[in-house]
């Protein structure tokens, strides 16, 4: 079965400094990944994807993702946190069920940004 | 501007009462969701419609009903609210093939409450 796992529930980082938000996930085929983010009172955007081309993608606002498959991990990073990236991320995982493809939402991690 | 919205935005009930949400979508997509957020669940999957005509059960689709009215129109019904349904609702939309396909478009969400 398809799962995906955001070890943190919470990552606190001051302003400037890098970031580094954790998912793994289980699939029994090639995945396509996703992460979105969520600011406080509003829905999901999607912030970047990886559908078995690059394995480093890059997404909005200076956030990148690497799928390592050996590792089933697709960890977000951003080299120099803003005030304005404190939010809710969330790791999404493909699901296929009768030829059509489902998404499967992580838990979250909740960024605090300090200045 | 083009997107998904939902109404309303918030809204208190009582154990019983039945209520609607409403859900429309001006960018030609097929795909249609509803998603439940609670805290520390991240986004469940309630029902989806892969395509105008079809609807289909997701994680937690008991206490729900689902109406695909048209390409743009897809609602959400709670026949006899309960307390455990006080959740944030989001609706989304996605392209469903090629580039587009998974990628998802969310609403600003509705807050629901039953006492």
């Amino acid at each position: 079965a398809q799962s995906v796992t955001q070890l943190d529930s919470h990552v606190s980082v001051s302003e400037g400094t890098p970031v580094l938000l954790r998912c793994n996930y289980s699939s029994s085929y090639s995945p396509s990944l996703f992460w979105y983010v969520q600011h406080p009172n509003k829905g999901l955007q999607l912030l970047l994807k990886y559908t078995s081309a690059a394995t480093l993608v890059k997404g909005i606002n200076g956030f990148e993702a690497e799928f390592k498959k050996s590792e089933t991990s697709f960890h977000l990073t951003k080299p120099s946190a803003h005030m304005s990236d404190a939010a809710e991320y969330f790791c999404v995982v493909t699901l296929w069920n009768t030829g059509f493809q489902k998404l499967v939402f992580g838990t979250g991690t909740r960024l605090l940004v300090s200045p | 501007n083009a997107g998904v919205t939902q109404t309303p935005k918030f809204q208190v009930l009582k154990t019983g009462q039945s209520m609607t949400l409403q859900c429309a979508q001006d960018m030609n997509h097929n795909s249609m969701y509803w998603y439940r957020q609670d805290p520390g669940m991240g986004l469940r999957l309630i029902y989806y419609s892969a395509s105008e005509g079809t609807t289909d059960k997701g994680e937690v689709p008991n206490g729900y009903n689902v109406s695909r009215l048209n390409k743009r129109e897809f609602s959400l019904r709670l026949e006899s609210a309960a307390p455990s349904q006080t959740s944030v609702y989001f609706c989304a939309s996605s392209g469903g093939w090629g580039s587009g396909a998974n990628v998802l478009t969310f609403g600003a969400g509705s807050r629901l409450t039953v006492l």
